[in-house]
C-alpha cells in the first residue's frame, strides 16, 4: 500500500515567489499534520486538519503561510512572498484516527518531505 | 510550555554493541505520550517506539527499549545489538494526550554505526 507522499521533493524559489507544496496522505486517514524542519533542528508543528477542517493553525509562522485540505484528502501548504528564513524541509504526516493519540494504533505516518530553498 | 531536549547531537556505536540515546522533557500535563522516531538517510521518518506516561512498564520493540523515568522527566532509548541499518537521526518527541496529536520534537541525535 502507498504511504504518505509529498511533491515536489525539492523546490528552489527566488525570494518573493509564491510556492505550493502538496501532501497526499494515506487513503482514509482523517488527521493530517504539517511540520517545518529547519536545518539542524527538529520538526516544528505548523497546522492540523481533521478531514477538511483546519482545527489548529497555531504553528503557522506568519500570514504568508496558508494550508488547505478542501476534500479531506490531499493537502496543500502555500507560502506567499517567500523569504530566506522559510528555507526548510516541510513534512506532512497523517494518522487514521480523528483525535489525538488515545487508542493503540494512532501512529503518525510521515512523508519524505519537501526541501524548500529560498535564494 | 512543553519542551524536549536531546543533549547529544551525535553518537557513535560499534556494530553489535549497545548504545543509549538521552532525552529529557518538560511537561505541565500528567497525561502524555513520548516517542522515539528515526529519520534514516532515505528521509522518511518512522516511529521506533512509543511510551504512554501512565504506564509504568518501559516499552520495548525488539532491539529497542526505553528507560522512562517520569519523576526525572527522562526518556532514554537503548539500542541493543546495533546494526548498520540503525544509522540515522533519532528524534525524541512528546505529545499531550489531550491534544490532536501534534508532536513536539527535540533537535535530534545523529547515530553512526561503525562496522
Amino acid at each position: 500500500g502507498a504511504g504518505v507522499s509529498q511533491s515536489p521533493r525539492y523546490k528552489v524559489a527566488k525570494r518573493g515567489q509564491d510556492v505550493a507544496l502538496r501532501c497526499d496522505p494515506i487513503s482514509g486517514h482523517v488527521s493530517l499534520f504539517w511540520y517545518q524542519q529547519a536545518l539542524g533542528q527538529g520538526p516544528e508543528f505548523l497546522t492540523y486538519f481533521q478531514n477538511e477542517a483546519q482545527l489548529d493553525k497555531s504553528g503557522l509562522p506568519s500570514d504568508r503561510f496558508f494550508a488547505e485540505r478542501p476534500e479531506g484528502s490531499v493537502s496543500t501548504l502555500k507560502i506567499q512572498r517567500t523569504q530566506q528564513e522559510d528555507s526548510a524541509v516541510y513534512l506532512c504526516a497523517s494518522s487514521l484516527a480523528p483525535f489525538g493519540l488515545r487508542g493503540p494504533n494512532n501512529e503518525q505516518f510521515f512523508g519524505p518531505g519537501t526541501r524548500l530553498t529560498v535564494l | 510550555a512543553q519542551t524536549v531536549t536531546q543533549s547529544q547531537p551525535e553518537m557513535s556505536v560499534q556494530e553489535a554493541e549497545t548504545v543509549t540515546l538521552s532525552c529529557t522533557y518538560v511537561s505541565s500535563f500528567c497525561d502524555y505520550y513520548l516517542f522515539w522516531l528515526k529519520l534514516p538517510p532515505s528521509r522518511q521518518m518512522i516511529l521506533v517506539i512509543r511510551q504512554e506516561a501512565y504506564k509504568q512498564q518501559n516499552a520495548t520493540e525488539n532491539r529497542f527499549s526505553v528507560n522512562f523515568q517520569q519523576a526525572a522527566k527522562s526518556f532514554s532509548l537503548k539500542i541493543s545489538d546495533s546494526q548498520l541499518g540503525d544509522a540515522a537521526m533519532y528524534f525524541c518527541a512528546y505529545s499531550w494526550a489531550g491534544s490532536q496529536g501534534n508532536l513536539i520534537f527535540g533537535k535530534g541525535t545523529k547515530l553512526s554505526v561503525k562496522p
